[in-house]
This record gives C-alpha cells, structure tokens and sequence, in this order.
C-alpha cells in the first residue's frame, strides 16, 4: 500500500523559469492539500482541493502559483517566475475525507 | 479562526526521562487535533489523533496524548524519552464547523533532543 508520492524530491531552477511539483494521494484518497515549510518555520497550508476542484486555496499567493487535481493523474503545483523567495519544502498530504491527512516525503526547491 | 500554539521551541530530555511537548488551541467549534513527527530531511509522520470520545489518546511509538479541553491544551508525552525520538514535533487543529474544514493549521513545532 504505497503512501503518497511526490516527484521530484529535489528541484533546483534559476530566477524566472517554472517549477512543476507532483503528488499522487494514497490509493483510495480523493483529497489532496499542499503545504509549504520555510527553513526554521512550520508548515503553512497552501490549497486543499478534490478531483478536479480547488476547494480553499487561501494559503496560496495570488501570484505564479496555481495548483489542479486532475481526473486522471497526479496534483500538480506549479510555480511561474520563480524567485529565490520560493526556495522551500513543499509538501503533499492527502486523505479519505475529514480524517487524518497522511503526508509524502516533500519537493525541496531551490532557486538559484 | 483556528490557530495552535507550541510555546516551546525545544525541549531537552534525557534518555529514559518521560517527554512533554506541549500543545494549546484555539477553534471556535469542534476540534480535531492532531501530533506529527519530522525527521530530517523527510515527510511528516502521523503520530496520533483525537476526534472524540477517551480524552488520553495512544498513538504510534509509545507516545501518547490527553485532551483537556477546559484548558484548550493537548500535550503530548512518552513515558520513558529514546534517543531514536529526536525529531521536530508539530501539533495540528482542524475545525470542521468552519467554511475551511480541511485546513490544518499547524503550531511552529518543537524540537526534541534526547540526550543518552
């Protein structure tokens, strides 16, 4: 029972390119939440979303990011222009309704 | 609104000695609280959870935690502290009754050093 997947598990881009993270949920999970840890901070939540629809996206900046859960296919959060600020953990979790939310092992992305 | 206060940034334990790592909360309905575990460079790791019900939870590796909610507290605790519990500790709330049900809100964390 694979838990849940994210890829690629370190990313490193220059200022202004695109930064693409994925996440695959544990089987039988239809909920998917992402989550940003700066070094020294805790987590901040980002989106929560179900197939195909965002559900709270009030963590997320209204800028360069946008974040889908497609029908078929893994959650992806993307990120346009990065910039050094965005350098950070980006973790994944995912859970079966309003229960425990169980996390993958995180996208360390660095911005050069 | 829903927030966590961990008020320890960390906390040092000798081997053996019982571990507590305190957690407050502050929703305005129901909470569902949470304990996590972080190793270095890895994901979270679901450690326990209190929904309803008993208000002593027993979780994964020995650890435990009470839900006192006159005290709006939910500490977490281990008898008997290993050097393998070393870890970044984070507690979470989440608060079905509001719009943002499946937000977690998680407290800053607190590191654990056990010390052989």
């Amino acid at each position: 029972n694979a838990g849940v997947m994210q890829n690629p598990r370190h990313l490193v881009r220059r200022r202004g390119q695109e930064a693409r993270l994925r996440c695959s949920p544990m089987k039988g999970h239809s909920h998917v939440y992402w989550y940003r840890q700066l070094p020294e901070e805790g987590l901040k939540f980002m989106v929560y979303l179900q197939k195909e629809n965002i559900i709270d996206e009030s963590g997320m900046p209204k800028e360069r990011f946008s974040a889908e859960f497609p029908k078929e296919g893994p959650s992806i959060l993307r990120i346009q222009q990065v910039v050094r600020g965005d350098s950070a953990a980006y973790f994944c979790a995912s859970s079966f309704g309003a229960e425990t939310q169980y996390f993958g092992p995180g996208t360390r992305l660095l911005v050069l | 609104a829903q927030s966590v206060a961990q008020p320890e940034d960390q906390v040092n334990v000798a081997e053996g000695n019982p571990l507590t790592v305190k957690c407050t909360y502050s929703v305005s309905g129901n909470p569902y609280l949470f304990w996590y575990v972080q190793y270095p460079n890895r994901g979270l790791q679901f450690l326990l959870k209190y929904i309803t019900g008993d208000n002593l939870v027993k979780g994964s590796y020995g650890f435990e935690a009470e839900f006192n909610k006159s005290q709006t507290s939910f500490h977490l605790k281990k008898p008997s502290a290993l050097v393998s519990d070393s870890a970044l500790y984070f507690c979470a709330v989440r608060d079905l009754t509001t719009d943002s049900w499946g937000k977690f809100q998680f407290g800053a964390g607190t590191q654990v050093v056990v010390t052989p």
